[in-house]
């Protein structure tokens, strides 16, 4: 079946530094979401970005996308404290719900 | 974008009781809501998907008569946890459908269900 994967699983950097995460998918999609998830919170939408798009900027975000690789990265640029959250990716393939990956803990140090 | 609102947010019950979680498009008619849940520290993971009008499609792995699904409305869907146990406690959160290929997927707020 369809599925995101990110790496890394868990990030920690400081305020100001720049974050990357990366995620992984096995079969031809039609888009690919980011979304951030604060702890306990619900999701909420960053990015979409098409199977014929390559990068999609969004303020600090930054989004590619290689459809050779099969791959996507996330960068936040110039992080902030509340930058810290899970990160996770999703599919949307044809017939075939929205796929999540098991998202990246991103902890930005004051 | 879309709102979605569930309710309760949170809620905590005694085990054996069943729970019944609200979901609301509140600017959008959903023919199709998913329902997802998620452990601490993993992915959401899909659980179900309801068709306004029909049976609610399940997961594998997802017991139908223990997630109970109903989406009389475009507008309203809920999950009632039923005979709910600790290993239920989770977080459960729905997804109105747009179709297949349309932009930006809109999702509630969440509700934290613990069974104590």
């Amino acid at each position: 079946s369809q599925q995101g994967e990110e790496d890394p699983q868990a990030l920690s950097i400081q305020e100001g530094e720049n974050a990357t995460m990366n995620c992984s998918y096995k079969t031809s999609i039609n888009n690919l979401q980011w979304y951030r998830q604060n702890s306990g919170r619900g999701l909420v939408h960053l990015i979409l970005i098409r199977s014929n798009e390559r990068e999609k900027h969004s303020g600090r975000l930054r989004v590619t996308l290689d459809t050779s690789k099969k791959s996507s990265s996330l960068l936040i640029t110039a992080s902030r404290a509340a930058d810290t959250a899970s990160y996770f990716c999703a599919t949307d393939a044809e017939g075939q719900n929205f796929v999540f990956g098991p998202g990246t803990r991103l902890s930005v140090l004051p | 974008g879309a709102v979605v609102s569930q309710h309760p947010s949170w809620v905590i019950c005694k085990s054996g009781t069943s729970v019944k979680i609200e979901c609301r498009s509140l600017d959008f008619q959903a023919t199709t809501m998913f329902w997802y849940r998620q452990f601490p520290k993993q992915s959401l993971m899909l659980m179900a998907t309801s068709n306004e009008g029909s049976k609610a499609t399940y997961e594998q792995g997802v017991e139908k008569d223990k997630f109970l699904i109903n989406h009389a409305s475009l507008t309203l869907s809920t999950l009632t946890v039923t005979s709910a146990h600790p290993e239920d406690s989770s977080f459960y959160i729905c997804s109105p459908g747009a179709g297949w290929g349309t932009d930006t997927q809109y999702f509630g707020p969440g509700t934290r269900l613990t069974v104590l």
